[in-house]
């Protein structure tokens, strides 16, 4: 088992700021999910990642996967309150998924 | 098409009460998922069935029991409830190489 940090924690921004959080591992990971997580509903997948140096865009968000594979970063530009959620990174290792702690976003209108 | 679908949305058991937790999805998966969610914690696998008539533990499956009844359905038991599983519980379902999880809306679960 893979042991997934994400940092920061916890985030509180004024809406139209930029922010990058990150998901970080001391192995390298197979494949690499983001997720979003709203208050009391279950995760949403955002992307998947596979292959190293790997960019992908999402309208305001840009997902980037380490060139070593064993780090990603989230990027949102210009944050609006619709983006407030809790931001969980996962790797995939055969049938399973294995989470990290997640990056708990407030955006401040 | 409803997509995962859990019952219930909120329980208060006491200790060492047993209740069972209800999972579905209507979207043909063949994998299908329970984890556990706590503060500062993320996600943790408990059990997961790769297919009908398969279960495999996770990383946390110690006070729990599953059940694939059918394609469509997985269900979560606790037999002796315990304060340590207070936590909010989501299933979710996958479809062999896709690796879009779809989760349910989640049980909230307070052990007094």
């Amino acid at each position: 088992t893979q042991l997934l940090e994400q940092s920061p924690q916890f985030l509180s921004i004024q809406e139209g700021e930029n922010l990058t959080v990150y998901c970080n591992s001391s192995s390298v990971f197979s494949s690499l999910q983001w997720y979003r997580q709203e208050p009391g509903e279950g995760p949403v997948l955002l992307v998947t990642v596979v292959t190293g140096g790997e960019v992908k865009k999402l309208k305001r968000l840009t997902f980037q996967f380490g060139d070593a594979r064993k780090d990603s970063s989230l990027h949102i530009t210009a944050a609006q309150p619709g983006d407030t959620g809790l931001y969980l990174c996962a790797e995939i290792t055969g049938n399973q998924f294995y989470f990290g702690t997640g990056t708990s976003l407030t955006v401040i209108p | 098409n409803a997509g995962v679908t859990q019952t219930p949305k909120f329980q208060v058991l006491k200790t060492g009460q047993s209740m069972t937790l209800q999972c579905a999805q209507d979207m043909n998966h063949n994998s299908m998922y329970w984890y556990r969610q706590d503060p500062g914690m993320g996600l943790r696998l408990i059990y997961y069935s790769a297919s009908e008539g398969t279960t495999d533990k996770g990383e946390v499956p110690n006070g729990y029991n599953v059940s694939r009844l059918n394609k469509r359905e997985f269900s979560l038991r606790l037999e002796s409830a315990a304060p340590s599983q207070t936590s909010v519980y989501f299933c979710a379902s996958n479809q062999g190489r896709s690796h879009t999880q779809y989760f349910g809306p989640g049980t909230r679960l307070t052990v007094l």
